[in-house]
């Protein structure tokens, strides 16, 4: 199975902050990468898919970048709502994987 | 809109079993791959399963392989998942998403509570 690793595993950051969320796959995926935000009590909200790409409704704010095994989630202007948790997932080969998870919070 | 909307959770015994269901609306069912995935309490994602558009040749993660079995019903626009010889390690909430690679939309999950 492809092991995804997340770090860091958590973030305190402020109002404003531009934070930036790192993603390596333990072999290479192309840009089969997704990232899903979570926030407490609530169904899993997928954000960008093939690493880039951001779902519909899913303001720019947040971006997407990387390939092969390296891969990062940027927020540019913290607010918030954006407090949770994220998830990047791998889609290349099944099982399709998780990480760990990255908690940002205040 | 797209609405997924899970059903079936519920306090079972070890060695249980159960089925899952999720009701999808807002778009062609028959059209999209399906997928669970599950989330053990104050823990992250685990992807379990895929299914087709056609509902065959599902694929399962290798810690639920043999126990679980995903199968839809495109005619009503549903997706079930049946688990058999539930463990402890099952309790989760268990969400259906739409799609596989990867889901769009995911439905607000339903609670597997595996206890004595």
């Amino acid at each position: 199975d492809i092991q995804m690793t997340q770090s860091p595993s958590s973030l305190s950051a402020s109002v404003g902050d531009r934070v930036t969320i790192t993603c390596r796959a333990s072999q290479g995926i192309g840009d089969d990468l997704a990232w899903l935000q979570q926030k407490p009590g609530e169904a899993p909200k997928s954000l960008i898919y093939g690493a880039s790409s951001l779902q519909g409704g899913v303001p720019p704010k947040f971006s997407g970048g990387g390939s092969g095994t390296d891969f990062t989630l940027t927020i540019s202007s913290l607010q918030p709502e954006d407090f949770a948790i994220y998830y990047c997932q791998q889609y290349h080969t099944y099982p399709f994987t998780f990480g760990p998870g990255t908690k940002v919070d205040i | 809109q797209v609405l997924l909307v899970e059903s079936g959770g519920d306090l079972v015994k070890p060695g249980g079993s159960l089925r899952l269901s999720c009701a999808a609306s807002g778009f062609r069912f028959s059209d999209y791959y399906m997928t669970w995935i599950r989330q053990a309490p104050g823990k992250g994602l685990e992807w379990i399963s895929v299914i087709n558009h056609h509902g065959n040749s599902p694929y399962y993660a290798d810690s639920v392989r043999g126990r679980i079995t995903t199968s839809r019903d495109n005619g009503k626009n549903s997706l079930y998942l049946q688990i058999n010889s539930l463990r402890p390690e099952d309790t989760a909430v268990y969400y259906c998403g739409r799609g596989s690679a990867p889901p769009d939309y995911w439905g607000q999950g339903t609670l597997v509570t595996v206890s004595s």
